[in-house]
């Protein structure tokens, strides 16, 4: 159980184009989502908090209107990341905290590796 | 806000050694620990974690230590394997809060 997939898993796109990420928890309801991001053999940097039917709490630093995440419902979680530039590229994660074994447990999905040219 | 910090950034041990890999919090409402290993190009997978009311947990050749005092928790590998080698993130959070994640270990295990 707690199985949290991720949609693409990996994307290249053309600078000032805008890319969706999907994150989906598959076997258990999702109250809250987490967003982050991962430069190489770096840390994950925590970007926003979603929690369904909300608005997204952003950490400081980044941008609420380039990286659009949107917890619609308590399965699906989207981030958009808006007219993306080659500064954007990096391996971003997601992971889902619900009703699974434990509420405090977080569940991370494969990552989406982003490569904007 | 919460802190966390970890040590070594690398480690290597021989196969069949033990492994330690120490970090520390700030915020001493903290009080879920968890622990994260995560292979090249591959999601975080939970391993252990520990809440504030336990002292130590194990589970195989995995144990994970927490003195509230001292605010640091240990994670420990006995009779490490090729397999084990990966990145080890430790995490501190305050119940269903945020979790802030330690910059992470790689551990390097030779055969």
């Amino acid at each position: 159980g707690a199985v949290v997939s991720q949609h693409p898993s990996w994307v290249i796109c053309k600078s000032g184009t805008s890319v969706k990420i999907e994150c989906r928890s598959l076997d258990f309801q999702a109250t809250t989502m987490f967003w982050y991001r991962q430069f190489p053999k770096q840390s994950l940097m925590l970007m926003a908090t979603s929690n369904e039917g909300s608005k997204a709490t952003y950490e400081q630093g980044v941008e609420k209107d380039k990286f659009l995440i949107n917890h619609a419902s308590l399965t699906l979680s989207t981030l958009t990341v808006t007219s993306a530039h080659p500064e954007d590229s990096s391996f971003y994660i997601c992971s889902a905290r619900g009703l699974a074994s434990a509420l405090e447990t977080q569940y991370f999905g494969p990552g989406t590796r982003l490569l904007v040219l | 806000g919460e802190n966390v910090e970890q040590h070594p950034s690398t480690l290597s041990v021989q196969e069949g050694d033990s492994a330690v890999i120490k970090c520390t919090y700030s915020d001493s409402a903290s009080n879920y620990f968890p622990w994260y290993k995560q292979e090249l190009g591959k999601r975080p997978q939970l391993i252990i974690d520990i809440r504030s009311n336990v002292g130590e947990k194990k589970d195989q050749r995995i144990a994970v230590t927490l003195n509230k005092t001292a605010k640091h928790f240990s994670l420990h590998i006995t009779e490490t394997q090729p397999e084990d080698s990966a990145v080890y993130f430790c995490a501190a959070s305050t119940g269903y809060q945020k979790v802030t994640f330690g910059i992470g270990t790689k551990l390097q295990v030779i055969p």
